[in-house]
């Protein structure tokens, strides 16, 4: 099986502008989360979608949004760039419904706004 | 709310030392899962354990070990022997039972950065 893939792996913008970063998820798997990973503040939860629904959300503010199709890929998109928006962004999926399960992990988009 | 604490920040060893990560957690739910995850210089995370509360049996698989203990909210990692490609940073993580604001929401720790030398 091929694992979650995302797209694109490099993108450089600058403040205001916005992005929009893509993730496959495993073939089957109809969970999809994203996290923020950066030196500062670690990794931290972005959002769930399950069944193209927004199961959870985490603390970032309404500039960070996102969708699921009903393929279960899933995009998320940033409005309005901020410096501190730099970072390596991904996402991850889940076979089961479950909460308790492992998620697995894409190789990331990094972001970096100038 | 649920927190996880890696409070080694960086550890380097020489080969075929033995390596221990530690992990320490909070939460509030007596159901919780914890995993760990091995983010080698490429960026993925790459699954390594998933353990839940109610299960404190130790899990040997190779020269991975792993030990957790409720009493004192611990889930540490040992490498026995180990090698260069274990270099990388490792992640303990929480989430905590059923849905609502638990789906998709790992909680991890800072990350402890292994360096094993030759």
């Amino acid at each position: 099986k091929a694992g979650v893939t995302q797209t694109p792996r490099y993108l450089i913008k600058t403040r205001g502008q916005q992005v929009t970063l893509s993730c496959s998820p495993i073939s089957g798997h109809r969970s999809v989360s994203w996290y923020q990973q950066t030196p500062g503040q670690g990794l931290q939860f972005l959002f769930e979608y399950f069944s193209e629904t927004q199961r959870n959300k985490g603390n970032f503010p309404g500039r960070f949004s996102g969708r699921q199709f009903s393929n279960s890929r899933s995009e998320m998109n940033v409005s309005t760039l901020e410096l501190g928006d730099s970072a390596l962004y991904l996402c991850a999926s889940q076979g089961l419904a479950g909460a308790q399960y492992e998620q697995f992990f894409g190789p990331g988009t990094r972001l970096t706004v100038l | 709310a649920q927190k996880v604490t890696q409070a080694q920040t960086e550890i380097s060893v020489v080969e075929k030392e033995d390596v221990t990560l530690d992990c320490v957690y909070e939460t509030r739910d007596t159901t919780y899962y914890l995993f760990w995850y091995k983010q080698p210089p490429s960026g993925e995370l790459v699954f390594l354990i998933r353990r839940n509360s109610f299960d404190e049996q130790n899990e040997i698989s190779g020269r991975y070990s792993w030990n957790f203990q409720k009493s004192t909210s611990s889930f540490n990692f040992t490498i026995t022997a180990s090698q260069v490609v274990d270099s990388a940073v490792y992640f303990c993580a929480l989430i905590q039972n059923a849905g609502g604001t638990s789906y998709g929401k790992l909680t991890f720790g800072q990350g402890t950065i292994l360096t094993v030398h030759p």
